[in-house]
């Protein structure tokens, strides 16, 4: 059971727009920490996709986005592309645990 | 070329040990924290421990806490986790990631920009 809660799955057309959503607590998302976000593609290894909220590192396109409020985070994904199939993952910290948690991971599909 | 270069695969018995490792290139090691992170097949990330190059301490995750020892080497600029006690459900594949940034008062967290290409630890009799 992870503390950061993810929707195992969600899905959409080529060009629609996604989103996933993170769910924490007072202590991690709502302490308040910064929420990153992880693309991994199969066999790969994780990517940083979203830093501290709503930043995107070098070389991310626009269409992925990051937003956060209260204990609760969420990443979109706009022009979904049949590239962008892969395993999302939240990160967070927590104060009770004393480390990094992660979300247990959204498989998005582009149908 | 900024890169972590994780060893090889490694198989063992359960109630064996492992030691990992992972070798940091193109950047100033001392500079960035080396964390390790496991995925058990078709499972989640799980952040085990984090080591801080420059002064040599560690946190680790409590489920791991007395089974997991992080070290690092400043002179080849590697680290080494050692996990202990080894039973099946340690089999995973097990990376690591720097971070620049442990995390402040206002609650601004390290991420992970960094991340080796893995190394699966299978453990079965």
């Amino acid at each position: 059971q992870s503390v950061l809660t993810q929707p195992p799955s969600v899905s959409g057309a080529p060009g629609q727009r996604v989103t996933i959503s993170c769910t924490g607590s007072g202590s991690n998302i709502g302490a308040p920490f910064d929420v990153h976000w992880y693309q991994q593609l199969p066999g790969t290894a994780p990517k940083l996709l979203i830093f501290r909220n709503n930043y995107r590192p070098s070389g991310v396109p626009d269409r992925f986005s990051g937003s956060k409020s209260g204990t609760s985070a969420s990443l979109a994904i706009n022009g979904l592309q049949a590239e962008d199939e892969a395993d999302y993952y939240c990160q967070s910290y927590d104060s009770d645990l004393i480390g990094w948690v992660f979300g247990g991971g959204t498989k998005l599909t582009v149908l | 070329q900024v890169q972590l270069v994780q060893s090889g695969a490694e198989a063992r018995k359960p109630g064996a040990s492992v030691k990992l490792s992972c070798k940091a290139s193109g950047y100033t090691f001392s500079d960035y924290y080396i964390h390790w992170v496991r995925q058990a097949p078709g499972q989640g990330l799980e952040w085990m421990g984090v080591i801080n190059p420059l002064g040599g301490s560690t946190n680790h995750a409590q489920r791991f806490q007395g089974r997991v020892t992080l070290t690092r080497d400043t002179s080849t600029s590697a680290v080494s986790m050692e996990l202990s006690s080894l039973r099946s459900e340690d089999t995973a594949v097990y990376y690591c990631a720097r971070s620049d940034y442990y995390y402040d008062p206002s609650g601004h967290l390290g991420y992970f920009d960094l991340w080796g290409r893995g190394t699966l630890v299978t453990v079965s009799s």
